[in-house]
């Protein structure tokens, strides 16, 4: 399977900062990037979808403006959370999908953010 | 809309015994199905798929899933679980619609115990 690199593993920031988390994917192009986020014992919740040459496609209820998605290439999509709370403390994971709509997703080993 | 169900949110089992983990659906279109695994602080690991033809998948570590559309089921097994096979477990679906977004279900604990 494809191998995607997430960084960082972990990340402890102030409240009213911003961090930037990036997502790599190493051995093949993507034509799909996801961000998900997880709480604690809970599933994963779809935030945005970057597709090829386009912008990323935010789901009801996040912020775009809270969470920017940059796809810089077809192997990079970084995410920033902007002015972070400890609200925004989360496990944050990005998935890639390549070569169809029907291939299966690979997922980075996530991020865990601590807003203090 | 689709969604997934994961009845059982933990699942305690001994080791060496069997076991099943229920997952259903819900789509009015044809959907791709997924079981994913995931250790602490990781990330997902895909553990088989079902795109087409034969209906019992055979999947990494000795999972098997069987996908039954008259009961819109893919339920996870494993005739001998081994203490590492502890982790959260996930059914996704692919709807064959415009989105082909993966949707999951909430997730089901395996703790296998000595």
């Amino acid at each position: 399977g494809a191998v995607v690199s997430q960084h960082p593993s972990w990340v402890i920031c102030k409240s009213g900062t911003s961090v930037k988390i990036e997502c790599r994917s190493l051995d093949f192009q993507a034509t799909t990037m996801f961000w998900y986020r997880q709480f604690p014992k809970q599933s994963l919740m779809l935030m945005a979808t970057s597709n090829e040459g386009s912008k990323a496609t935010y789901e009801q209820g996040v912020e775009k403006d809270k969470f920017l998605i940059n796809y810089a290439s077809l192997t990079l999509s970084t995410l920033t959370v902007t002015s972070a709370h400890p609200e925004d403390s989360s496990f944050y994971i990005c998935s890639v999908r390549g070569g169809g709509l029907r291939t299966e997703a690979f997922f980075g080993q996530g991020t865990r953010l601590t807003v203090v | 809309a689709q969604s997934v169900t994961q009845l059982d949110s933990q699942v305690p089992v001994f080791e060496e015994a069997p076991v099943e983990l229920r997952c259903n659906y819900s789509s009015s279109v044809s959907v791709y199905l997924f079981w994913y695994v995931q250790y602490p602080n990781q990330g997902l690991q895909l553990l088989l798929k079902y795109l087409s033809g034969s209906t019992l998948v055979k999947g990494i570590n000795g999972f098997e899933a069987e996908f039954n559309k008259s009961q819109t089921s893919f339920h996870l097994r494993k005739p001998s679980v081994h203490i590492s096979d502890t982790a959260e477990y996930f059914c996704a679906v692919i709807p064959m619609d415009s989105s082909y977004k993966l949707i999951f279900g909430s997730g089901t604990r395996l703790l296998v115990r000595p």
